[in-house]
């Protein structure tokens, strides 16, 4: 089965420009999540999508931070304005329901690379 | 959130066993421990998944006491391929919320 898409896979924009990021899921999979990963750190949750509602978003900066899943499918991330700190990679990962399937297991994208300089 | 504590690096040499523990203090009663791996320029990609006692899989063993304070992944015969980043998480039973700590990176030689 095809996995998870994300586009572009590299970005460099200067700060205070805006940026944005697709995501496109495995097929079937209700969950969807946003995380940043700055190098030498795992994972951070920034969203968590089930079908196009937000579950948690906790740790989303949404002064310039926002994010949607149309339709229950893909879904879009977006900084604006950027700053230095959010130079990092940004990892979209899609999961079925546990109920469904018994497990937790997430399935990650390549990620973005964003350069913020 | 729970939060888990492992060995910043591994190094192991080609076709040895490798063991990492880790140690999730605060685990919920409804959490599963599940681990994780990472290449460079690569999302993380799920290795294993238990709850209590012993899993093992095609590529790893999961080993988790009674009291599911630590957990330890097993790694068979490793190969230079297996060099990566080894992440140890604990999440609630109730969603998917997984978090990441920093991992171990293991290194392996020829």
């Amino acid at each position: 089965e095809a996995g998870v898409a994300q586009s572009p896979r590299y970005k460099i924009i200067e700060k205070r420009q805006s940026v944005a990021f697709w995501c496109n899921p495995i097929s079937g999979h209700a969950t969807l999540y946003w995380y940043q990963q700055i190098l030498g750190q795992g994972p951070k949750l920034l969203i968590q999508f089930q079908n196009n509602g937000v579950v948690d978003d906790s740790q989303l900066p949404k002064d310039r931070f926002s994010a949607e899943r149309l339709k229950g499918v893909d879904s879009t991330l977006k900084i604006q304005p950027a700053k230095l700190e959010d130079s990092a990679v940004y990892l979209c990962a899609s999961s079925l329901y546990p109920e469904a399937s018994g497990t937790y297991e997430q399935y990650f994208g390549p990620g973005t690379r964003l350069t913020v300089t | 959130l729970a939060k888990t504590t492992q060995p910043i690096s591994m190094d192991s040499y080609e076709g040895q066993e490798v063991n990492i523990t880790c140690s999730h203090n605060n685990i919920a009663t409804n959490d599963y421990i599940t681990w994780y791996q990472q290449f460079p320029s690569q999302g993380p990609r799920f290795i294993i998944q238990g709850y209590k006692t012993k899993v093992t899989n095609e590529v790893a063993s999961l080993f988790i006491p009674a009291d599911r304070k630590s957990s330890t992944l097993s790694l068979p015969r490793v190969s230079l391929s297996d060099t990566a980043v080894y992440y140890c998480l604990s999440g609630p039973g109730g969603g998917n919320k997984l978090t990441f700590g920093t991992g171990t990176q293991l290194k392996v030689e020829l």
